[in-house]
């Protein structure tokens, strides 16, 4: 079992929609947790960073996690078609500067 | 502030050699860590650089070594390629402390025919 999993989808939804972006992992040791957006060919461009539980919003993101169900979310508002790209979430203890990451859900917002 | 440039970006090698990738970080990063990205098991974590020490390692064979000069510049190196080294590597650099956001360059492109 990955430490990590995330549904790879594809999602498409239409302009303007509510996007929801989920991850789930099995380390309860993870206490940092990030979502990167990657548009084709090029690197992950960071979106979110939080630490513990508990909600953080920036403009029209909001991540949530959820440390009791090893659950973390990233919802997109308003969602526009340059949102369109692979959503990856990321985490990583304490301990160490390894970060691990879901293999990323790919999304599609229509005009 | 220019962002972590990595070269080249796309390299096309055959089995049996040998590659070397470059990284140079945001200026003041002293952090360099580099990931392998495919698209069966995503990004996996090849090892990190601070202060030209190895600060730590993922699970990949001794084929996969890298190493980070006082400028904070780092290389990573892939001998005896396989096919199944075919993938994106990232490089990430970050200010150096636990758990710092990481910024990624836009990756090296390697093909192994």
């Amino acid at each position: 079992q990955k430490e990590v999993e995330q549904d790879p989808g594809p999602l498409s939804v239409p302009e303007g929609a509510i996007v929801s972006l989920n991850c789930t992992y099995s380390n309860s040791a993870f206490q940092y947790f990030m979502w990167y957006r990657q548009y084709s060919r090029k690197g992950p461009e960071l979106l979110m960073y939080t630490y513990s539980s508990g909600n953080k919003e920036d403009g029209r993101f909001t991540a949530q996690v959820d440390k009791s169900s090893k659950y973390i979310s990233l919802f997109i508002r308003d969602s526009q078609p340059s949102d369109s790209a692979t959503y990856l979430c990321a985490m990583s203890t304490n301990t160490g500067n390894q970060f691990y990451f879901g293999t990323g859900t790919s999304l599609t917002v229509i005009p | 502030k220019a962002g972590v440039t990595q070269t080249p970006r796309y390299l096309i090698k055959t089995r049996g050699q040998q590659v070397t990738l470059s990284c140079s970080p945001i200026s003041g990063h002293r952090s360099v860590s580099w990931y392998q990205q495919t698209p069966g098991q995503g990004l996996q974590f090849l090892f990190e650089y601070f202060s030209e020490t190895q600060r730590n390692k993922g699970n990949f064979p001794g084929r996969f070594s890298g190493r980070q000069f006082s400028n904070s510049r780092s290389e990573m190196n892939v001998s005896t390629l396989e096919l199944g080294d075919s993938a994106l590597y990232l490089c990430a650099s970050s200010r150096g402390n636990l758990n710092e956001k990481l910024f990624f360059g836009s990756g090296t492109q390697l093909s192994v025919l």
